[in-house]
């Protein structure tokens, strides 16, 4: 199995520009979640998604941000525009089941940095 | 809001010691509990689950859970340079995993 596969692994941008991240997960997963890490807020949920529907969307910092599933193996976050302040590790993960009890299995993230 | 805190660290040990890594939680209904390790530049992966109370132990790895103190643990046995990363727990109860800042711990040869 290859794991959960984003990409790009980098991507630099200037301010303003759309960014789009894009992540596969592991086929058979049911449940997609993407999150972004930073050294002052750690680890934040952005969006999950179940069976490709959005369950929640709660971390989703404001409209610039917003995220699709259109099928089992694809997933995009997207920013439009972009900020410097967005600049961080963004991790999309995949677990077997539907709920959150089940272990995440995570892909090796992109590094984006807003300029 | 539900919180998970961690001390951040760095917790550091000599190798061949036992590493305590501790972790409170603030959701009474939270069901699930994990541990991750991030090597420094790479993603978490998983290295412990727990979802009863008491001990569960594996390898050199032991997770122990107190849901009436809020509290999970993780003790690490002969621990080696090679375990130095940043532990984060995780906890699960409802829509949405909550992970900790994470604990950095460094094994010094």
């Amino acid at each position: 199995d290859a794991g959960v596969i984003q990409s790009p692994r980098h991507e630099v941008t200037e301010m303003g520009q759309e960014v789009t991240l894009r992540c596969k997960p592991i086929s058979g997963h049911n449940s997609l979640f993407w999150y972004r890490q930073t050294m002052m807020r750690g680890l934040e949920l952005l969006i999950y998604f179940n069976n490709n529907v959005p369950i929640d969307d709660s971390g989703m910092p404001e409209d610039r941000f917003s995220a699709k599933m259109p099928n089992a193996s694809f997933s995009t976050l997207k920013i439009q525009p972009s900020e410097p302040r967005d600049s961080a590790v963004y991790f999309c993960a995949s677990s077997l089941g539907g709920g959150t009890n089940e272990k995440l299995f995570f892909g090796s993230g992109t590094q984006l940095s807003v300029l | 809001q539900k919180e998970v805190e961690q001390n951040s660290g760095p917790l550091s040990v000599p190798e061949g010691a036992i590493a305590s890594l501790n972790c409170t939680y603030s959701d009474r209904g939270s069901q699930s509990f994990f541990w991750y390790r991030q090597y420094s530049g790479k993603s978490p992966e998983l290295i412990m689950s727990i979802y009863s109370n008491g001990d569960k132990e594996d390898g050199r790895f032991t997770a122990q859970l107190n849901k009436a103190s809020q509290y999970v643990s993780l003790l690490i046995r002969d621990s080696q340079p090679s375990d130095s990363a940043t532990y984060l727990c995780a906890v699960s109860g409802g829509q949405n995993f909550v992970f900790g800042p994470g604990t950095r711990l460094s094994v010094l040869p």
